[in-house]
């Protein structure tokens, strides 16, 4: 059991380019969630999905960002145009049913 | 709005000694709540929940309490090692399910 994957761990991203971060679920778990870190806060929720379905996007930005959870495949979380303040931690967690989070280690974002 | 926070953003102990970790939360229809601790540049690692019609919960090593009329929650480490240095993080949700609302976390630092 490798438990919830994150790639890439850190991304480099110029202003302007885009930001595709992955989340692959533990085995058998079939709810993704994203969340934010910004330094020395808490995590901020995202977006909550299950198998190609959003179920709550309250705490995704109304732009450039989107989320989704193909039937196949990784969860991606997309970031478009990219600006500093976007620069953070991002975190996924998965779980078999709602509840009982797992998370993974987080993709690290850099805006220059 | 909805909000967790610590009452304490730093704590450091002995090692050996106990400690104890506070938490306030606003929404009283939270009916899930969770203690993750967070080493740097790692995911959070869950470590013990408790419902809210429960009081008290005992893993190894920790407590959890939850005060559900002034709505305060805490942790308690027995016997704190150096290992136990982390930013710990409460967090709190709805029906055992959907988005967590963490708090901003504390950090412990255990000295030898």
């Amino acid at each position: 059991n490798a438990g919830v994957m994150q790639n890439p761990r850190h991304l480099v991203r110029r202003r302007g380019q885009e930001a595709r971060l992955r989340c692959s679920p533990m085995k058998g778990h079939s709810h993704v969630y994203w969340y934010r870190q910004l330094p020395e806060e808490g995590l901020k929720f995202m977006v909550y999905l299950q198998k190609e379905n959003i179920i709550d996007e309250s705490g995704m930005p109304k732009e450039r960002f989107s989320a989704e959870f193909p039937k196949e495949g990784p969860s991606i979380l997309r970031i478009q145009q990219v600006v500093r303040g976007d620069s953070a931690a991002y975190f996924c967690a998965s779980s078999r049913q709602e509840g009982g989070y797992t998370f993974g280690s987080g993709t690290r974002l850099t805006v220059v | 709005g909805e909000s967790v926070g610590l009452h304490l953003p730093t704590l450091s102990v002995q090692e050996g000694d106990n400690s104890i970790i506070n938490c306030a939360y606003s929404n009283s229809a939270s009916d899930y709540f969770i203690w993750y601790k967070q080493e740097s540049g790692k995911g959070p690692q869950f470590i013990i929940d408790i419902r809210s019609n429960m009081d008290k919960r005992q893993g190894q090593r920790v407590t959890v309490l939850l005060n559900k009329t002034v709505k305060h929650l805490s942790l308690q480490i027995a016997a704190t090692q150096p290992g136990d240095s982390a930013v710990y993080f409460c967090a709190e949700s709805y029906n055992q399910g959907g988005k967590l609302i963490f708090g901003q976390g504390t950090e412990l630092s255990v000295k030898p």
